[in-house]
């Protein structure tokens, strides 16, 4: 059972490269989402896809796109990468919670990007 | 959006329980509270969640007051691995996240 798998775990890339970060997930769970995590922060929401087809932005969206595959899998595009995209980004998913029911969010293990 | 507060860091030692409480004031009626832990270089990890009361499972225990405007993390008799960040989350998951802030959450250190 392997959860949320993400790839790659290491990146180094140059200002003005693209690259596209993979996430699939095996749970069957509708909604996944995109973090970054940057020293002193907390996490901070990219873009999420509450199902399949459908992708929303977050807080921090800017330089960033999405596709949501199909609904297993979420990747995180990065068009032309600046330095302020170096971070860590964790991709999540999360089953449907619907009203009142809220449910626990499973990470993958994290993407370590340098923009150099 | 409901925002928590918590200590930066706490430090405590091998078989001790520890207790750490967040604030969320504002807090909304359907918000639920939710405690994930954080180890360097991984995602961060589901602990436990709770409406109100106390809640249980084989990890930790949470206490929420009936006024449900703090919350506290209990973790018994905790040893070297429980060292570790641990957020405190208010809010609605409901098929999606963006209603949830993450803090910088509480580091904890766990010596022999």
């Amino acid at each position: 059972n392997a959860g949320v798998t993400q790839t790659p775990k290491f990146q180094v890339l140059k200002t003005g490269q693209s690259m596209t970060l993979q996430c699939a997930q095996d749970m069957n769970h509708n909604s996944m989402y995109w973090y970054r995590q940057d020293p002193g922060m907390g996490l901070r929401l990219i873009y999420y896809s509450a199902s399949e087809g459908t992708t929303d932005k977050g807080e921090v969206p800017n330089g960033y796109n999405v596709s949501r595959l199909n609904k297993r899998e979420f990747s995180l595009r990065l068009e032309s990468a600046a330095p302020s995209q170096t971070s860590v980004y964790f991709c999540a998913s999360t089953s449907t919670g619907g009203q009142p029911l809220n449910t626990e969010a499973f990470f993958g293990q994290g993407t370590r990007l340098t923009v150099v | 959006l409901a925002k928590t507060t918590q200590p930066i860091s706490m430090d405590s030692y091998e078989g001790q329980e520890v207790n750490i409480t967040c604030s969320h004031n504002n807090i909304a009626t359907n918000d639920y509270i939710t405690w994930y832990q954080q180890f360097p270089s991984q995602g961060p990890r589901f602990i436990i969640q709770g409406y109100k009361t106390k809640v249980t499972n084989e990890v930790a225990s949470l206490f929420i007051p009936a006024d449900r405007k703090s919350s506290t993390l209990s973790l018994p008799r905790v040893s070297l691995s429980d060292t570790a960040v641990y957020y405190c989350l208010v809010g609605m998951n409901a098929g999606n996240n963006r209603k949830l802030i993450w803090g910088l959450g509480t580091s904890l250190a766990v010596n022999p």
